[in-house]
């Protein structure tokens, strides 16, 4: 079981705008910033989101995220069929001194 | 341009051992924290270990303290995971990446670690 917990699925059409969420607790994203990572199937990892809601140069301005409380969002506007992947959200947490990921969310563009 | 490298993986016997390597290039290996991720075949990813930049201070998951040794030789720009006693449930794709602050940057593309009789 996850220390973050993520929806495992998603789905949108092509041009719709989806969301993913991302929940931990106080010693997490209560604390510290929120990264997201996007994993396309058969590939490594790549940081998507960092601190948050920055976005490493060359990543699309589709892709968005916020923080609230204990909560993460990362939003993907006019979702493409190249946006199908895995999603990963992540933050330290104080209490395990590590990072912690969530346990993905699968996202099926339909 | 930033590579990371992994290498070393393969099919272990339970309660053996293997040593994983990361190659890095691009970018200037000793300024950098480094760490290990992995991933089992159809799970999320967990992650294992990190270091410092000059190697003196490592952390590691709480359910792999004293089986697995993570170290570092910044002359050969590399980076590395010493498994023992290795389990069926140590099975998994490793990532090694490159910590930047509070993320993890750059990954490498992995080495698959296979423990079975």
């Amino acid at each position: 079981q996850s220390v973050l917990t993520q929806p495992p699925s998603a789905s949108g059409t092509p041009g719709q705008r989806v969301t993913i969420s991302c929940s931990g607790s106080s010693s997490s994203i209560g604390t510290n910033t929120v990264n997201w990572y996007q994993q396309l199937p058969g590939t490594a990892p790549k940081l998507l989101i960092y601190s948050n809601s920055q976005r490493p140069s060359g990543v699309p301005d589709r892709f968005s995220g916020s923080k609230s409380g204990t909560s993460a969002s990362l939003a993907i506007s006019g979702l493409q069929s190249e946006d199908e992947a895995d999603y990963y959200c992540a933050a330290w947490d104080d209490s395990l001194n590590g990072p912690v990921f969530g346990g993905g969310t699968k996202l099926a563009v339909l | 341009e930033v590579q990371l490298v992994e290498s070393g993986g393969g099919l272990v016997q339970p309660g053996g051992s293997l040593r994983l390597s990361c190659t890095a290039s691009g970018f200037t290996f000793s300024d950098y924290w480094m760490q290990w991720v992995r991933q089992a075949p159809g799970k999320g990813l967990v992650w294992v270990s990190r270091i410092n930049s000059d190697g003196i201070r490592t952390l590691y998951a709480d359910s792999l303290k004293g089986r697995f040794t993570i170290s570092r030789d910044n002359a050969k720009n590399t980076l590395y995971l010493q498994m023992n006693s290795l389990r069926a449930e140590d099975t998994a794709v490793y990532y090694c990446g490159r910590v930047n602050g509070d993320h993890f940057d750059y990954w490498g593309q992995g080495t698959l670690v296979a423990v079975s009789s």
